[in-house]
């Protein structure tokens, strides 16, 4: 059925360094690739997304990548901060859905 | 400018009572979306609303749960007799035009079965 998935699931690493997170997805039709950031306590946000008629997105500290052909996409975050721990959701649209993964756990090591 | 508002932001209730949340939309965003949120998983979608089309109820996990939405504003979820796998966060969100389109998300309403 129609699936996006989302590595790894917890995700740790020190400040300064890169996080990278990495989802694939079923429907080769989807066109629509947002990614959402979740705070504690707060519901997602919109950090970034990509369309699918572009191979790369990059704003400030954050890139997210496509490749059409795998049906995968990825999230870069560089020089990582305390304030970039949080959920991140990927998500596609599929049909006339957008589906979320199940999200990654970001933890920043001070 | 305001975003989207939900409540109440928390709810206990007890297995086999019926429930019903809130959603405030942003002003003129058509589309309005539910999911739900068990701890540590991801969005579950429940249904899509689009301007004065029919509902894509295809998420609800049963006929216990039903929404509303009035004059193409507000939203309201049910969940009726409510069991104790239906505690989780229920996630409101809309957007300008629909699928495809930022969706912002309200701050959550957290239901709790006890």
């Amino acid at each position: 059925g129609e699936n996006v998935e989302q590595h790894p699931s917890t995700l740790s690493v020190q400040e300064g360094d890169s996080a990278v997170i990495k989802c694939t997805y079923s429907d080769s039709a989807s066109n629509y690739f947002p990614w959402y950031k979740q705070e504690l306590g707060k519901g997602p946000q919109l950090i970034i997304d990509i369309r699918s008629n572009v191979g790369e997105k990059k704003d400030q500290r954050i890139a997210v990548t496509l490749n059409k052909t795998a049906k995968h996409f990825s999230l870069h975050i560089t020089e990582t901060q305390p304030e970039d721990s949080a959920v991140y959701f990927c998500a596609a649209s599929i049909s006339d859905k957008i589906i979320f993964g199940k999200g990654t756990r970001l933890h920043i090591l001070p | 400018g305001a975003g989207v508002s939900q409540s109440p932001s928390n709810k206990v209730t007890e297995k086999g009572k019926d429930v019903e949340l809130r959603c405030d939309p942003i002003s003129g965003h058509t589309a309005l979306y539910w999911y739900r949120q068990s701890l540590g998983q991801g969005l579950e979608f429940l249904i899509y609303f689009q301007g004065n089309s029919a509902p894509d109820k295809s998420g609800l996990p049963s006929d216990r749960f039903s929404a509303e939405r009035t004059g193409g504003s507000v939203s309201t979820l049910t969940i009726q007799r409510t069991q104790q796998e239906d505690s989780a966060v229920y996630l409101c969100a809309s957007s300008l035009v629909g699928q495809g389109d930022e969706q912002y998300f309200g701050p959550g309403t957290r239901l709790t079965v006890t």
